[in-house]
């Protein structure tokens, strides 16, 4: 087990609906990543933070928001789902470096819009 | 092009067998990591490393840096082996990983 929580691990919603993901980091980590998993494929980055502030955004439109809070733990929001967004939402923490620093990837939460 | 390239995209081997899969990046990292993703969808963190050669048990992960290379080898398969094995990159400056598209490996008893 990496200490890294997500939740909730199944979720279904409908298309134009939001969203909130959430995930716990590794006791002591400060960097948290988002990744999204379609079916088949790996991990895309969608963006980073780092100690509270947004360090790093991948390809994916405003519509897709975070937030890192003071314990580091932090969210994912979509708005307005689209069919495309169904996936698995992966997070991991790490410390900050200069990117030699094991990431620790949480369960993952799969999300599938109608 | 992606960033990062792996092959094959799938591997069956009979159990026993020695298992390579490679990986290839297109630009200059500050570390070349090794993963793991079982069914289901969690991802465990096999090697990272930026030079030589590291092992863990059953697994070895070596890297060129000047071809741009690497490699996760795996002696003695075992069918609990089977899962995708992804291999990322990660650069200077920040934690980002970008992914390659992984490896199905399936170990046959």
């Amino acid at each position: 087990e990496t200490g890294v929580t997500q939740s909730p691990t199944h979720l279904i919603k409908t298309r134009g609906q939001q969203v909130t993901l959430r995930c716990s980091s590794q006791s002591g980590h400060n960097t948290v990543s988002w990744y999204q998993q379609a079916l088949g494929q790996g991990p895309q980055f969608i963006f980073q933070y780092y100690r509270e502030e947004e360090n790093g955004r991948g390809n994916f439109p405003p519509r897709f928001s975070g937030l890192q809070f003071p314990n580091y733990s932090s969210e994912l929001n979509v708005n307005a789902l689209e069919l495309d967004d169904s996936a698995l939402y992966l997070c991991a923490s790490s410390l900050a470096g200069q990117g030699k620093h094991e990431q620790y990837f949480g369960p993952g939460t799969r999300l599938t819009v109608t | 092009k992606n960033e990062v390239e792996q092959s094959p995209q799938n591997l069956t081997a009979q159990e026993g067998e020695f298992i390579t899969i490679n990986c290839s990046y297109s630009v200059g990292i500050s570390a070349l990591h090794w993963l793991q993703q079982h069914p289901g969808g969690g991802i465990v963190s096999l090697f990272m490393l930026s030079s030589g050669k590291k092992k863990h048990g059953r697994l070895i992960a070596t890297i060129n840096i000047q071809e741009k290379h690497s490699s996760l080898h795996i002696t003695a398969s075992h069918p609990r082996d089977s899962a995708v094995y992804i291999c990322a990159k990660s650069n200077f400056g920040n934690e980002k990983l970008t992914f390659g598209t992984g490896t199905r490996l399936t170990i046959i008893p």
